[in-house]
């Protein structure tokens, strides 16, 4: 199992929906979590940390489930502008401080 | 601010040729991280540097490549005698090392990409 799965896509979605990504992490020491979106042939960017008692920025909910190990990212009311890749890191305990990025969901969000 | 640089930021090379990658992280970031992307892929770690410590290699996929990081600040990746699957998307991140007290090993911070240099290796 790899240390960090997210499902890649496409979610092909009409502006104004909502969508959903899971990721899963497989070692259940994990101490940090973040999500990170990455435009087309750009760079990823911090999008949002994930808290053990979720979090919520604007349009953008993340929420934790350590029984589970997941961690998920929902979005509301859909802009085209949120069409990216959106990777989810974990950072786990240890004294390792690399991080372990997922291959990432694309979004592709359409009028 | 200005953030973190990388150049160049296209680079085609012909197979066997050496190349240098450049990274001029943000200011007082202590962490430097190296990543290569290639097309449709994730980000695959190389190196890490950390303040004055011993850099992890761990991620360097073959001794072709290396990397050094001078007083703390600019650092070169180095890939020697190119190969054409070294094509990819090198990306460099800064970060401010900082402790999780409580979270016992935790300790990560925003990392901060620069736009990436692109190879390509004939």
């Amino acid at each position: 199992r790899k240390e960090v799965e997210q499902d890649p896509g496409p979610f092909n979605v009409p502006e104004g929906a909502t969508v959903a990504f899971n990721c899963t992490y497989s070692n259940s020491a994990s101490q940090s979590f973040f999500w990170y979106r990455q435009d087309c042939r750009k760079e990823p960017k911090l999008l949002m940390s994930v808290y053990s008692s979720g979090n919520e920025d604007g349009r953008f909910t993340a929420q934790l489930n350590r029984a589970s190990q997941y961690i998920s990212l929902l979005i509301r009311d859909s802009k085209l502008s949120d069409s990216a890749t959106y990777l989810c890191v974990v950072n786990n305990p240890g004294g390792s401080y690399i991080p372990t990025f997922g291959r990432g969901t694309s979004l592709i969000v359409h009028p | 601010g200005a953030g973190v640089s990388q150049s160049p930021s296209n680079k085609v090379t012909e197979k066997g040729k050496d190349v240098e990658l450049r990274c001029d992280p943000i200011s007082g970031h202590t962490a430097l991280y190296w990543y290569r992307q290639s097309l449709g892929q994730g980000l695959e770690f190389l190196i890490y540097f950390q303040g004055n410590s011993a850099p992890d290699k761990s991620g360097l996929p073959s001794d072709r490549f290396s990397a050094e990081r001078t007083g703390g600040s600019v650092s070169t990746l180095t890939i020697q005698r190119t190969q054409q699957e070294d094509s990819a998307v090198y990306l460099c991140a800064s970060s401010a090392f900082q402790d999780f007290p409580g979270l016992a090993g935790s300790s990560y911070n925003e990392q901060f990409f620069g736009p990436g240099t692109r190879l390509t290796v004939l």
